[in-house]
């Protein structure tokens, strides 16, 4: 299966953005989304896993959804700042494949 | 505090040998999974395969099968990434990264969030 991401989005600060991955075969519910962030220059660090849950540290300016009826999630990242300007990838699995990521999103905050 | 430190950047030459290791250290290295994740120049994240280093059991990627090498050295809480022949299309960034869970049996995969990654390796394969 395939996560597809927008390629890019771009957002005034102070306001929201939505991220979108779509999956492209099987359940979006069924196994657990997660999701990267990685700044310029930097190791991936992660944002949101397991669908909705916040690592110690990420700021509850970050959220994560699963909309079964698109068969996609979504990270949602409100009060935007300008060291949120970075690439963010979606994460899953299926039985058959054990981490599958999509094409990363560039988040432009202009 | 937990931590995975990479070996330093690399330039070498198409039909090189290579290894590249990730210095595990905060917690017990044999009791978790080292998964070692590609970024091409300008693209995204491609998961090639893991190694738990209490046995030694490895599961590739298909597309890293037979192009890459996984292991690990208990003693020094290394893993380790190895390509016996590099071309040019092996430029890119390498990470290790810890998952939080990974099962597998008789083709059947699940797994959990990589929550650490070392701070990578770029390997330049040129002539």
């Amino acid at each position: 299966f395939m996560l597809t991401q927008p390629h890019s989005v771009s957002e005034s600060p102070g306001k929201t953005v939505i991220i979108s991955c779509t999956r492209s075969s099987g359940s979006i519910a069924t196994n657990h989304v997660q999701w990267y962030q990685q700044r310029p220059g930097s190791s991936p660090t992660t944002v949101i896993y397991d669908d909705n849950q916040r690592p110690s540290g990420v700021p509850d300016r970050f959220s994560g959804s699963i909309d079964s009826s698109s068969n996609s999630a979504s990270l949602t990242i409100s009060g935007l700042k300008t060291e949120d300007e970075a690439d963010y990838y979606c994460q899953s699995y299926d039985s058959s494949s054990p981490w599958v990521f999509g094409g990363g999103t560039k988040l432009t905050v202009l | 505090e937990v931590l995975l430190v990479q070996s330093g950047a690399e330039v070498k030459k198409p039909g090189e040998s290579l290894k590249i290791s990730c210095k595990a250290s905060g917690y017990k290295f044999n009791n978790y999974w080292i998964g070692w994740v590609r970024q091409m120049p300008g693209k995204g994240l491609e998961w090639m395969g893991v190694i738990y280093p209490g046995d030694s059991d490895t599961t590739y990627s298909p597309s890293f099968q037979g192009q890459v090498t996984i292991s690990a050295d208990k003693s020094i809480s290394t893993a380790y990434l190895q390509w016996s022949s590099l071309r040019a299309s092996d430029t890119a960034m390498y990470y290790c990264a810890r998952p939080t869970s990974f099962y597998h049996s008789g083709g059947f995969y699940s797994s959990g969030v990589f929550d650490i990654w070392g701070q990578g390796t770029m390997v330049t394969v040129s002539s």
